[in-house]
């Protein structure tokens, strides 16, 4: 069955570092999105991702963050400078026409210091 | 503001217990409403996606209910196994096709042996 992997499982940085989180979406969809969920707090939308270009953002998506498609595979969540209220379990999900629902990875748990 | 509330927030049973939750969230413009089950380390799997008033969906031992009108749905466990031990979440889609997901806080379910 088709799934959606991420990369690394684990990510620990230090504050001001940049970090740059992998994901690979369920090959023929075409929506994409990052969410998150700090410990203790709900899973929240970041972006989502149609056509090649941002669709949505949330407030939390500021200019530290970008996304990208590098190819026709991946799906990019960069972080510029963290900060240490980064620290948060990062999804990706992606969706394709004739999909019921949005499918997840398992998730990469970034640790600023 | 998109709030979707979830309770109880945890919950422990015995192993042959049956158990429900409850997912409430802004009836209005309503496109539909998804469940997940979410085990630790592992991608958040779908359960039920429902959209119609009244919808009932059945999936081995768990079911779930929606009803719009007043915003609410129920997802209900039959004789809880050591297995079924995860976080449930539910998150309304804000939007439909490619919309984002708006999450509750999810319910933790332990079921002891």
């Amino acid at each position: 069955e088709p799934e959606v992997t991420q990369t690394p499982s684990h990510q620990v940085t230090q504050m001001g570092q940049e970090v740059i989180l992998r994901c690979v979406p369920i090959s023929n969809h075409l929506y994409f999105y990052w969410y998150r969920q700090i410990l203790g707090q709900k899973v929240e939308f970041l972006v989502s991702f149609y056509n090649n270009e941002i669709s949505e953002k949330s407030e939390i998506f500021d200019d530290q963050f970008s996304v990208e498609r590098p190819d026709g595979s991946n799906f990019t969540l960069k972080i510029r400078s963290t900060k240490l209220e980064d620290s948060a379990m990062y999804f990706c999900a992606s969706y394709g026409l004739g999909s019921d629902t949005q499918y997840f990875g398992p998730g990469t748990r970034l640790t600023v210091l | 503001i998109l709030n979707v509330e979830q309770s109880p927030q945890s919950l422990h049973v015995q192993e042959g217990d049956s158990t429900n939750f409850t997912c409430s969230f802004p009836s209005s413009n309503f496109y539909a409403l998804h469940w997940y089950r979410w085990e630790t380390a592992k991608s958040p799997e779908a359960l039920f996606v429902m959209t119609l008033n009244g919808d009932e969906k059945k999936k081995g031992r768990i079911s779930a209910t929606l009803n719009t009108k007043e915003g609410y749905s129920y997802l209900y466990i039959k004789g809880s196994q050591p297995e079924d031990s995860a976080t449930y979440l539910c998150a309304r889609l804000f939007y439909n096709q490619g919309g984002k997901l708006i999450f509750g806080q999810g319910t933790e379910l332990s079921v002891k042996p």
